[in-house]
């Protein structure tokens, strides 16, 4: 099957640059997207085709693609953005998420 | 403004069966894909599979497959997750999803998620 490989954790300062890696076999000829989820709220869609932002999202997220690693970078990290994030991406048959990763702002 | 708006909370026994819907209004319903997405406690994301409410074209997850069932009712904007005999492990939230028109493949909207609870 197809997986996609998140640290579980990052810690960042506030003010401070966080960035969070997604790595997969296939992501090298696939768009990568991202999703913020807060405790007890939906995921909420931050980046999608690797480097774009929906409307209402904030500047400071950012992503990028190079080989099969994805990035999302979240510059001038505010306690607001502290949540999950969650990589996803499509093999063609199957949308496949990554585990996760517990992004800290201390 | 899009909005998808899901059914609520269900509690059930195991062996009984289940039917949770997704109302989409906002935008045409019939030509954006409809997904559902899992989420079992404390535990990450997991795709369903897909809906297309125009056609009912549907496409199930390898894991998902044989397990549920996707419909859809264009007549009145609304997506359907069914089980037929629910077991202990179906306990989740459940959330319905767009996907977005663009190349790739993303869901751009959310569903405020149905949390299914299966006890004896």
């Amino acid at each position: 099957s197809y997986d996609l490989t998140q640290p579980p954790s990052v810690s960042v300062s506030p003010g401070q640059t966080a960035s969070i890696t997604c790595s997969g076999d296939k992501l090298g000829d696939k768009y990568a997207c991202w999703y913020q989820q807060k405790p007890g709220q939906s995921p909420v869609l931050v980046i999608y085709q690797d480097n774009k932002r929906p409307s209402g999202i904030p500047e400071r997220f950012s992503g990028s693609r190079s080989g099969n690693t994805a990035t999302l970078t979240i510059s001038g990290t505010q306690a607001m953005d502290e949540a999950d994030y969650y990589c996803q991406a499509w093999d063609s048959t199957t949308v496949v998420f990554g585990g996760g990763t517990k992004l800290t702002v201390l | 403004e899009v909005q998808l708006v899901q059914s609520g909370a269900e509690v059930k026994k195991p062996g009984e069966s289940l039917k949770i819907s997704c109302k989409g209004s906002g935008y045409s319903f019939t030509t954006y894909w409809i997904a559902w997405v899992r989420q079992m406690p404390g535990k990450g994301l997991d795709s369903m599979g897909i809906i297309y409410p125009g056609d009912s074209d549907t496409r199930y997850s390898p894991s998902f497959q044989g397990q549920v069932t996707f419909s859809a009712d264009k007549s009145i904007s609304t997506a359907y997750l069914q089980w037929s005999s629910l077991k202990a492990s179906d306990t989740a939230m459940y959330y319905c999803v767009r996907r977005g028109a663009g190349s790739g493949y993303y869901f751009d909207y959310w569903g405020q998620g149905t949390l299914v609870t299966v006890s004896s």
